[in-house]
């Protein structure tokens, strides 16, 4: 099993542009979530879905929007990159709902720079 | 909303002295997890307690969960080079997701 693979590892985006990041579970998780992790902050959830068609809002959405067409893939976009959105992103995946205290099974990241 | 807080935020040991990180919660959680994160790795979970004064041990690693289940302590008993890392604890609540402390990030020197 690939667990959670998240493409790209790195990019470098000037202020403006768009771009998705990709991630896909083969584990069949209903749940998958993004977060983003910066210096001193831990981990803040981005958006989040509890399985295909179902998404939500977490901690810290805009900017980003998110879409869950199947049970395997949920792409991140921004829309509009910004300085402040430079950041270490992770897709996150777990069984269940992610409400019932899942472990959550974490992709490798992909650092994003906005110039 | 919930806050989950964790001290310290850097942690600097020399190899076989202990390591505690703390981490307390605005409410009250059904369960807390606890995730380590190697350099320039990604969080991989380590443990899960739920039970109010719960403590579980994984080789030279203790976790404790208060009695009021509001906090929650991990310790490292004799460090070694390869514990380096950031150690994040993960708070859920009924009905919630789950909120991430900002980590404590633990060097050891050999």
């Amino acid at each position: 099993n690939a667990g959670v693979t998240q493409t790209p590892k790195f990019q470098v985006l000037k202020t403006g542009q768009s771009m998705t990041l990709q991630c896909a579970q083969d584990m069949n998780h209903e749940y998958m979530s993004w977060y983003r992790q910066d210096p001193g902050m831990g981990l803040r959830l981005i958006h989040y879905s509890v399985g295909a068609g179902i998404t939500d809002q977490g901690e810290v959405p805009n900017g980003y929007n998110v879409s869950r067409s199947t049970t395997e893939d949920f792409p991140l976009r921004l829309l509009s990159a910004a300085p402040s959105q430079t950041s270490v992103y992770f897709c996150a995946s777990s069984y269940g709902t992610g409400q019932g205290g899942e472990k959550l099974f974490f992709g490798s990241g992909t650092q994003l720079s906005v110039l | 909303g919930q806050q989950v807080m964790q001290i310290p935020q850097y942690q600097h040991v020399q190899e076989g002295e202990d390591f505690t990180t703390y981490c307390n919660s605005s409410t009250t959680l059904s369960n807390i997890q606890w995730y380590k994160q190697r350099p320039g790795g990604h969080p991989v979970f380590l443990i899960q307690l739920v039970k109010s004064g719960e403590v579980k041990k994984q080789k030279r690693l203790t976790f404790q969960f208060g009695e009021a289940k509001k906090n929650s302590s991990l310790h490292i008993t004799a460090t070694q080079t390869t514990d380096v890392g950031t150690y994040f604890c993960a708070g859920g609540t009924s009905g919630s997701r789950l909120t991430f402390g900002e980590g404590t990030q633990l060097t050891v020197n050999p």
